[in-house]
């Protein structure tokens, strides 16, 4: 079984900072992927970046990065030059390589002030 | 636009009555699965399905919920006799394969109300 644990279920963070967003989780599989996905307030889900577990680099799309810490078991996502479109909430999510499914954290809500 | 499709968006029921929430997978995409995501929270898995097969349920209710992918037309998930908890949002997700490090594509979702 996988368990996600994302700690902060609420950050502000000023236009055009960068805003990290913590991820941890606990996994018996061998091989896994960790996703995170943004949820707007239209309620939508969307992806944003994926980190395999045998990755050798971090991920990184964009204006998102991914600080993968294999032995912490964290994956941390980065969020640079924030904007007020980054408002949302966002789900750190992992699946195993013996799964079908995602498991996701609870979330946590960010606040882009201008 | 090939992405996925849920309909309705927005679905309300009374109690007692049945709720049917469909989803469309991306093209070419023959792996659905149905999340539910409750106020306030992350989504939670309930069933995992291939055209015409229930590989996963293990997060279904045992009682009330059903889910179909078949050969022709879209997944339905099916709700019987809905009570206020079964408030929520519903997702429907695809992929065009089941292996882990593929990328589910998410539907809008379906918001069901229970009045």
């Amino acid at each position: 079984a996988q368990k996600i644990t994302q700690t902060q279920p609420g950050m502000f963070v000023q236009e055009k900072e960068a805003v990290t967003l913590d991820c941890t989780y606990d996994t018996s599989d061998p091989s896994y992927g960790l996703f995170w996905y943004k949820q707007p307030s239209s309620g939508e889900m969307i992806f944003l970046i994926y980190q395999g577990s045998y990755d050798q680099q971090n991920a990184t799309e964009g204006r998102y990065s991914l600080n993968f810490q294999k032995a912490r078991k964290s994956a941390n996502l980065v969020i640079s030059a924030s904007q007020l479109g980054d408002s949302a909430m966002y789900f750190c999510a992992m699946r195993g390589s013996n799964d079908y499914k995602l498991s996701f954290g609870a979330g946590t809500t960010v606040t882009v002030r201008a | 636009n090939a992405g996925v499709m849920q309909n309705p968006r927005h679905l309300v029921r009374r109690r007692g009555q049945e709720a049917r929430l469909r989803c469309s997978p991306m093209k070419g995409h023959s792996h659905v699965y149905w999340y539910r995501q409750l106020p306030e929270e992350g989504l939670k898995f309930m069933v995992y399905l291939q055209k015409e097969n229930i590989i996963d349920e293990s997060g279904m209710p045992k009682e009330r919920f059903s889910a179909e992918f078949p050969k022709e037309g879209p997944s339905i998930l099916r709700i019987q006799q809905v009570v206020r908890g079964d408030s929520a949002a519903y997702f429907c997700a695809s992929s065009q394969f089941r292996d882990f490090n593929y990328e589910q594509y998410f539907g809008p979702g379906t918001r069901l109300t229970v009045t």
